[in-house]
C-alpha cells in the first residue's frame, strides 16, 4: 500500500510570515494529490486537487506544487484564518491521508 | 447545494453495533461515490472505503474490512455505514464525503458524526 509521509508534524508561524508544508509518497503518485486543511471540530476543507489545482475560493497566497513523490503546500503572508490541521491525501486507489500537519500561531 | 448531512453523535455500548447514516442533497446521488473517512480523537485522518451508488460496488480499507460495512438506500439517497463489534477504540468523528472517478478527491463533506463507545 502506498504511504504517505507529512513533514513537519507541527510547525509555529507568525502572521505575514511564508510556510512550507511537505508530503512524501512511498511510491510514484503521478499527480494525484489533494490538499485539506481542518479547523478544530469542524471537517477538512479542500485546498489544492491535482497537486496543483486550488479548489474554488481558496485564496491565491496557497499554491501546490510537486510530482511523482514529493509534493508541498505553500502558504504566503500567513493569516490569522490559515491557523488549523492540513493534510495532503493521495486521491486515488485507496485515498491515503498524510498525518498531518498542524499549523499554531507563534 | 451540496449537501451531506450526518447525524452529530452517538452513543454506543461496547459490543455492540452502530449504523451511521449520510442523507446526500443537491446533486444526483447515483454519480457520485461515497467515501467513510474516521478520524479519532486529536488524530488524522484515515480513509475507510466508498459505496458506489449506481452500482452499490464497494471498496474498504484492509484495516477496516473486518468493522464497516457500506449500503445505502438509493430511495433515499442516503448511504450507511455499520461499525460492529464496538471498543473504545472505535470512538471518533467519522465523517462521509464524495467523489466519482472524475472528481477523486473530496470537494464535499458531512459535518461528522461522533461516535462514542462507552459503558
Amino acid at each position: 500500500d502506498i504511504q504517505m509521509t507529512q513533514s513537519p508534524a507541527s510547525l509555529s508561524a507568525s502572521v505575514g510570515e511564508t510556510v512550507t508544508i511537505t508530503c512524501r509518497a512511498s511510491e510514484n503518485i503521478y499527480s494525484y494529490l489533494a490538499w485539506y486543511q481542518q479547523k478544530q471540530g469542524k471537517s477538512p476543507q479542500l485546498l489544492v486537487y491535482i497537486a496543483k489545482t486550488l479548489a474554488e475560493g481558496v485564496p491565491s497566497r496557497f499554491s501546490g506544487s510537486g510530482s511523482g513523490t514529493h509534493f508541498s503546500l505553500k502558504i504566503n503572508s500567513l493569516q490569522p484564518e490559515d491557523f488549523g490541521s492540513y493534510y495532503c491525501q493521495h486521491h486515488f486507489g485507496t485515498w491515503t491521508f498524510g498525518g498531518g500537519t498542524k499549523l499554531e500561531i507563534k | 447545494q451540496v449537501q451531506l448531512q450526518q447525524p452529530g453523535a452517538e452513543l454506543v455500548r461496547p459490543g455492540a453495533s452502530v449504523k451511521l447514516s449520510c442523507k446526500a442533497s443537491g446533486y444526483t446521488f447515483t454519480s457520485y461515490w461515497v467515501n467513510w473517512v474516521e478520524q479519532r480523537p486529536d488524530q488524522g485522518l484515515e480513509w475507510i472505503g466508498r459505496i458506489d451508488p449506481y452500482d452499490s460496488e464497494t471498496h474498504y480499507n484492509q484495516k477496516f474490512k473486518d468493522k464497516a460495512i457500506l449500503t445505502l438506500d438509493k430511495s433515499s439517497s442516503t448511504a450507511y455505514m455499520q461499525l460492529s463489534s464496538l471498543t473504545s477504540e472505535d470512538s471518533a468523528v467519522y465523517y462521509c464525503a464524495r467523489s466519482n472517478y472524475d472528481y477523486p478527491w473530496f470537494a464535499y463533506w458531512g459535518q461528522g458524526t461522533l461516535v462514542t463507545v462507552s459503558a
